[in-house]
């Protein structure tokens, strides 16, 4: 299993982008990379997801390195709802999602 | 939009009693998977069920954890004889597809609190 990486906690300022960054070293050729949220004990959410180009919706846009080892989720302009807790998963073949602990954003007014 | 319902919104038991948490999926989806979160803790895969039947499920899911679908439309969750230790979010959720897409539609969640 693809295991990702990512910081804890980040701020962002209302009305600025928020940047969040995921690692996935050990991502295979084949394995997407997807995004949820979970906005204080909520049902997740799904945000977005990609495999090797940057992929943009309505939500958030997403920027793959390259290599496909890392990747950055980009809400452009964070507003107060967007205070979440924002995992990256790759998933497995079998669709199960394993859960880190993500990042918790908080976005200061 | 469609989306995952799932009732109660909050259930009370006690230890030993048994509950059952229910979930409705989007009508026309094919997998669907139970969830936990425990307070603070990460999301936990308990089981996924595929054509009737479980196709995995996690050292959580013991012989006091049963899925079902009775109905077609319902896909329940079911533990015997609750613990404390079984506290937490339930949460339900599907996929539409066998192949491609891997994007899971949530529930809100049950919160299960056993006293």
């Amino acid at each position: 299993d693809a295991k990702t990486t990512q910081p804890p906690s980040m701020d962002c300022a209302e009305g600025r982008a928020a940047n969040l960054p995921c690692n996935h070293s050990t991502i295979s050729g084949n394995e997407y990379v997807y995004w949820y949220r979970q906005i204080h004990s909520q049902g997740p959410q799904y945000i977005i997801h990609g495999l090797k180009n940057n992929e943009t919706n309505e939500m958030a846009s997403l920027i793959i390195t390259e290599d496909r080892k890392s990747s950055t989720l980009i809400l452009p302009h964070a507003t107060l709802r967007d205070t979440a807790v924002y995992y990256c998963i790759v998933p497995r073949i079998d669709r199960k999602l394993i859960w880190g602990l993500g990042t918790s954003l908080a976005v200061n007014p | 939009e469609p989306e995952v319902t799932q009732t109660p919104s909050h259930q009370v038991t006690q230890m030993g009693q048994e509950v059952i948490l229910r979930c409705v999926p989007i009508s026309n989806h094919l997998y669907f998977y139970w969830y936990r979160q425990i307070l603070g803790q990460k999301v936990e895969f308990l089981v996924s069920f595929y054509n009737n039947e479980i196709s995995e499920k996690s050292e959580i899911f013991d012989d006091q954890f049963s899925v079902e679908r009775p109905d077609g439309s319902n896909f329940t969750l079911k533990i015997r004889s609750t613990k404390l230790e079984d506290s937490a979010m339930y949460f339900c959720a599907s996929i539409p597809f066998l192949a491609g897409d891997y994007e899971q539609y949530f529930g809100p969640g049950t919160r299960l609190t056993v006293t």
